[in-house]
């Protein structure tokens, strides 16, 4: 069966700090890969999404993410993180049929000042 | 347009009640979803449905139930009313192409007394 886990329940970084929060997946083939942000009290936003090609993709709010078809990890980093990316991430994977859709415990975080 | 709307935003049941959960989006989606998510815990499947006329169970179906008689609504069930039905229920809905990022209400905050 697939599963989504992040490794990291709650990570704390400076503002202004890098940010890597891990992702790895368990399936068969390549699946599509998601990290939605969640803020307090708010439903999920898509942050970025792989499906194809370039293993380094873009998303919203200068946030990126890197596959790993090796290592089955989707890592999303930020190079310089502010304070309202205080938020709860989520990753994600679609086998590809639109109904087998995976969501990794999610990690939280907090950036201090 | 609204995207995907829930109503109630809160709910406080008391054992054995009923409730039903609405649901809508004015995207014309084919694909909605419905998630329960406790701490810790991510986001756990429901049920879903892959257009009108068509459900069928996720993960966690026990306690609930759903139909789908429009594109647009997709409402979700309680009959009777447990406290571990305690949590915070999103509704999601996607489109029938790839890749099928998922697009979420703001959730409803139901609480079993």
């Amino acid at each position: 069966a697939q599963s989504v886990t992040q490794p990291d329940i709650h990570i704390t970084v400076s503002e202004g700090a890098s940010l890597e929060l891990r992702c790895n997946y368990s399936y068969g083939a390549t699946p599509y890969l998601f990290w939605y942000v969640q803020s307090p009290g708010q439903g999920l936003q898509l942050l970025l999404k792989y499906f194809s090609g370039d293993t380094l993709v873009q998303g919203i709010k200068g946030f990126e993410a890197e596959f790993k078809r090796s290592q089955s990890s989707f890592n999303l980093r930020k190079p310089s993180v502010h304070w309202s990316d205080a938020a709860e991430y989520f990753c994600a994977v679609d086998a590809g049929t639109g109904n087998q859709f995976y969501f990794g415990t999610g990690t939280s975080l907090t950036v201090i000042p | 347009n609204a995207g995907v709307t829930q109503t109630p935003k809160f709910r406080i049941l008391k054992i054995g009640q009923s409730m039903t959960l609405q649901c809508t989006q004015d995207m014309n989606h084919n694909y909605m979803y419905w998630y329960r998510q406790d701490p810790g815990m991510g986001l756990k499947l429901i049920y879903y449905s892959v257009g009108a006329g068509i459900t069928d169970k996720g993960e966690v179906p026990n306690g609930y139930n759903v139909s789908r008689s429009t594109t647009e609504d997709f409402p979700l069930r309680l009959e009777l009313a447990a406290p571990s039905q305690t949590s915070v229920y999103f509704c999601a809905s996607t489109s029938r192409w790839v890749p099928y990022e998922q697009y979420f209400g703001p959730g409803t905050r139901l609480t079993v007394t």
